[in-house]
Protein backbone atom coordinates (compact mmCIF):
# COMPACT_ATOMS: atom_id res chain seq x y z
CA UNK A 1 0.00 0.00 0.00
CA UNK A 2 0.84 3.39 -0.23
CA UNK A 3 3.52 4.96 2.54
CA UNK A 4 3.49 8.89 2.96
CA UNK A 5 6.16 10.25 4.85
CA UNK A 6 6.76 13.63 5.74
CA UNK A 7 9.62 15.97 7.65
CA UNK A 8 10.48 18.04 9.40
CA UNK A 9 7.92 17.32 12.56
CA UNK A 10 8.10 20.35 13.59
CA UNK A 11 9.40 23.57 12.61
CA UNK A 12 9.76 26.52 14.18
CA UNK A 13 10.19 29.71 12.04
CA UNK A 14 10.51 33.56 12.39
CA UNK A 15 7.03 35.79 11.40
CA UNK A 16 8.39 36.59 8.35
CA UNK A 17 10.34 33.88 7.12
CA UNK A 18 9.61 30.89 4.43
CA UNK A 19 8.51 28.00 5.58
CA UNK A 20 9.09 24.22 3.63
CA UNK A 21 7.53 21.10 4.63
CA UNK A 22 8.65 17.90 2.30
CA UNK A 23 6.35 14.44 1.74
CA UNK A 24 7.29 11.81 -0.45
CA UNK A 25 5.11 9.02 -1.38
CA UNK A 26 5.36 5.45 -2.68
CA UNK A 27 2.64 4.41 -4.59
CA UNK A 28 2.88 5.59 -8.22
CA UNK A 29 -0.76 5.32 -8.78
CA UNK A 30 -1.19 8.17 -6.11
CA UNK A 31 -2.10 11.19 -8.51
CA UNK A 32 -3.57 13.86 -6.20
CA UNK A 33 -1.76 15.46 -2.99
CA UNK A 34 -3.59 17.85 -1.06
CA UNK A 35 -2.40 20.02 1.81
CA UNK A 36 -4.48 20.19 5.04
CA UNK A 37 -4.15 22.69 7.95
CA UNK A 38 -5.38 21.60 11.22
CA UNK A 39 -5.70 24.58 14.29
CA UNK A 40 -5.46 23.57 17.49
CA UNK A 41 -8.89 21.71 18.55
CA UNK A 42 -10.31 22.34 15.01
CA UNK A 43 -10.66 20.22 12.52
CA UNK A 44 -8.69 19.42 9.53
CA UNK A 45 -9.38 22.26 6.58
CA UNK A 46 -7.63 21.80 2.89
CA UNK A 47 -4.74 24.63 2.59
CA UNK A 48 -3.93 23.75 -1.35
CA UNK A 49 -3.95 20.77 -3.75
CA UNK A 50 -2.15 19.45 -6.45
CA UNK A 51 -3.01 16.84 -9.14
CA UNK A 52 0.09 14.61 -10.72
CA UNK A 53 -0.61 16.62 -14.02
CA UNK A 54 0.79 19.53 -12.76
CA UNK A 55 4.41 20.50 -11.35
CA UNK A 56 3.46 23.85 -8.91
CA UNK A 57 0.32 25.27 -7.92
CA UNK A 58 0.15 28.71 -6.09
CA UNK A 59 -2.17 30.25 -4.08
CA UNK A 60 -1.29 33.90 -2.44
CA UNK A 61 1.08 32.95 0.32
CA UNK A 62 1.34 28.79 -0.12
CA UNK A 63 2.53 27.30 -3.20
CA UNK A 64 2.91 23.28 -3.60
CA UNK A 65 5.62 21.80 -5.97
CA UNK A 66 5.04 18.06 -7.33
CA UNK A 67 8.23 15.92 -8.39
CA UNK A 68 6.40 12.39 -9.90
CA UNK A 69 9.70 11.35 -10.78
CA UNK A 70 11.02 11.67 -7.42
CA UNK A 71 7.60 10.78 -5.93
CA UNK A 72 8.30 13.88 -3.43
CA UNK A 73 6.07 17.48 -2.89
CA UNK A 74 6.82 20.09 -1.21
CA UNK A 75 4.59 22.99 0.54
CA UNK A 76 5.89 26.24 0.54
CA UNK A 77 4.39 29.24 3.05
CA UNK A 78 6.22 32.72 2.48
CA UNK A 79 5.63 35.87 4.48
CA UNK A 80 4.72 33.57 7.60
CA UNK A 81 2.24 35.17 9.70
CA UNK A 82 1.44 33.85 13.61
CA UNK A 83 -1.53 32.74 12.53
CA UNK A 84 0.28 29.80 10.12
CA UNK A 85 0.99 28.71 13.20
CA UNK A 86 -1.08 24.85 12.98
CA UNK A 87 0.29 20.88 11.99
CA UNK A 88 0.12 20.86 8.83
CA UNK A 89 -1.00 17.65 7.05
CA UNK A 90 0.46 15.83 3.08
CA UNK A 91 -1.85 13.32 1.51
CA UNK A 92 -1.61 11.06 -1.46
CA UNK A 93 -4.56 9.88 -2.91
CA UNK A 94 -5.36 7.28 -5.61
CA UNK A 95 -8.35 6.70 -8.04
CA UNK A 96 -9.73 4.49 -5.92
CA UNK A 97 -10.18 7.19 -3.36
CA UNK A 98 -8.62 5.84 -0.89
CA UNK A 99 -6.32 8.70 1.02
CA UNK A 100 -2.98 8.30 3.19
CA UNK A 101 -1.40 10.85 5.22
CA UNK A 102 1.64 12.00 6.40
CA UNK A 103 2.21 12.21 10.62
CA UNK A 104 2.05 15.96 10.76
CA UNK A 105 4.00 18.93 10.85
CA UNK A 106 3.82 21.80 13.63
CA UNK A 107 4.81 25.00 12.19
CA UNK A 108 5.52 27.54 15.29
CA UNK A 109 5.70 31.28 13.75
CA UNK A 110 7.48 33.03 16.25
CA UNK A 111 6.27 37.18 15.95
CA UNK B 1 -18.18 24.78 9.16
CA UNK B 2 -21.61 23.09 8.92
CA UNK B 3 -21.96 20.22 6.70
CA UNK B 4 -20.74 16.92 8.22
CA UNK B 5 -21.51 16.67 11.85
CA UNK B 6 -20.13 14.04 14.39
CA UNK B 7 -21.78 13.24 18.00
CA UNK B 8 -20.66 13.01 20.29
CA UNK B 9 -18.03 15.31 21.05
CA UNK B 10 -16.75 13.42 23.85
CA UNK B 11 -17.54 10.13 25.14
CA UNK B 12 -16.42 7.59 27.81
CA UNK B 13 -16.83 4.13 27.76
CA UNK B 14 -15.80 1.44 30.10
CA UNK B 15 -13.54 -1.31 28.89
CA UNK B 16 -15.18 -4.37 27.06
CA UNK B 17 -18.07 -2.28 25.73
CA UNK B 18 -19.09 -1.66 22.34
CA UNK B 19 -19.77 1.98 21.47
CA UNK B 20 -21.17 3.67 18.18
CA UNK B 21 -20.02 7.24 16.80
CA UNK B 22 -22.13 9.01 14.35
CA UNK B 23 -21.50 10.61 11.50
CA UNK B 24 -23.91 12.65 9.42
CA UNK B 25 -23.57 15.06 6.18
CA UNK B 26 -25.65 16.99 3.74
CA UNK B 27 -23.39 17.73 1.54
CA UNK B 28 -24.40 14.99 -0.82
CA UNK B 29 -21.35 13.76 -1.26
CA UNK B 30 -20.44 9.96 -2.14
CA UNK B 31 -17.80 8.90 -0.52
CA UNK B 32 -17.41 8.83 3.47
CA UNK B 33 -14.14 8.12 5.59
CA UNK B 34 -13.13 7.28 9.34
CA UNK B 35 -9.97 8.42 10.30
CA UNK B 36 -8.25 8.00 13.87
CA UNK B 37 -5.87 10.30 15.00
CA UNK B 38 -3.57 9.90 17.90
CA UNK B 39 -1.06 12.63 19.46
CA UNK B 40 1.79 13.34 17.12
CA UNK B 41 0.25 10.52 14.52
CA UNK B 42 -1.33 11.64 11.47
CA UNK B 43 -4.30 10.59 10.43
CA UNK B 44 -5.00 6.98 9.99
CA UNK B 45 -7.71 5.52 7.57
CA UNK B 46 -9.95 2.82 9.30
CA UNK B 47 -12.68 2.31 7.31
CA UNK B 48 -14.16 4.44 3.70
CA UNK B 49 -16.96 4.04 1.58
CA UNK B 50 -17.34 5.21 -1.87
CA UNK B 51 -21.20 4.35 -2.35
CA UNK B 52 -24.02 3.59 -0.23
CA UNK B 53 -23.87 0.16 1.17
CA UNK B 54 -20.87 -0.78 0.20
CA UNK B 55 -17.43 -0.08 2.21
CA UNK B 56 -13.57 -1.26 2.61
CA UNK B 57 -11.17 -1.44 5.21
CA UNK B 58 -8.53 1.13 5.66
CA UNK B 59 -5.37 0.81 7.43
CA UNK B 60 -6.39 0.09 10.78
CA UNK B 61 -9.76 -1.77 10.15
CA UNK B 62 -9.57 -4.22 13.27
CA UNK B 63 -11.67 -3.83 16.15
CA UNK B 64 -13.98 -1.87 13.86
CA UNK B 65 -17.17 -1.69 11.93
CA UNK B 66 -19.38 0.41 9.63
CA UNK B 67 -22.38 0.49 8.29
CA UNK B 68 -23.84 2.78 5.25
CA UNK B 69 -27.11 2.39 4.89
CA UNK B 70 -28.09 6.02 3.93
CA UNK B 71 -25.89 8.20 1.82
CA UNK B 72 -25.73 11.00 4.31
CA UNK B 73 -24.67 8.53 7.04
CA UNK B 74 -20.99 6.58 8.13
CA UNK B 75 -21.45 5.09 11.87
CA UNK B 76 -18.32 3.59 12.94
CA UNK B 77 -18.74 1.23 15.58
CA UNK B 78 -15.97 0.83 18.51
CA UNK B 79 -15.86 -2.86 19.17
CA UNK B 80 -14.44 -4.45 22.36
CA UNK B 81 -11.91 -6.35 20.47
CA UNK B 82 -9.81 -3.02 19.65
CA UNK B 83 -7.26 -2.94 21.94
CA UNK B 84 -6.25 0.33 22.22
CA UNK B 85 -9.59 2.50 21.20
CA UNK B 86 -8.55 5.76 22.93
CA UNK B 87 -8.34 8.15 20.40
CA UNK B 88 -9.61 11.45 18.19
CA UNK B 89 -11.45 10.02 15.75
CA UNK B 90 -12.58 11.97 12.43
CA UNK B 91 -14.92 11.33 9.54
CA UNK B 92 -14.63 13.05 6.33
CA UNK B 93 -16.65 13.20 3.33
CA UNK B 94 -15.56 13.81 -0.30
CA UNK B 95 -16.77 13.88 -4.11
CA UNK B 96 -16.22 10.81 -6.02
CA UNK B 97 -12.57 9.96 -6.84
CA UNK B 98 -11.55 10.94 -3.18
CA UNK B 99 -10.63 14.23 -3.91
CA UNK B 100 -10.81 17.27 -1.36
CA UNK B 101 -11.96 16.13 1.50
CA UNK B 102 -14.25 17.33 4.30
CA UNK B 103 -13.78 16.80 7.94
CA UNK B 104 -16.13 16.75 10.82
CA UNK B 105 -15.47 18.33 13.97
CA UNK B 106 -14.46 15.10 15.57
CA UNK B 107 -15.62 12.52 18.63
CA UNK B 108 -12.93 11.98 21.57
CA UNK B 109 -13.27 8.82 22.86
CA UNK B 110 -11.83 7.94 26.41
CA UNK B 111 -11.87 4.37 27.48
CA UNK B 112 -11.32 2.81 30.86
Amino acid sequence: GENVEQHPSTLSVQEGDSAVIKCTYSDSASNYFPWYKQELGKRPQLIIDIRSNVGEKKDQRIAVTLNKTAKHFSLHITETQPEDSAVYFCAASNNAGKSTFGDGTTLTVKP
Amino acid sequence: DGGITQSPKYLFRKEGQNVTLSCEQNLNHDAMYWYRQDPGQGLRLIYYSQIVNDFQKGDIAEGYSVSREKKESFPLTVTSAQKNPTAFYLCASSTPGGREQYFGPGTRLTVT
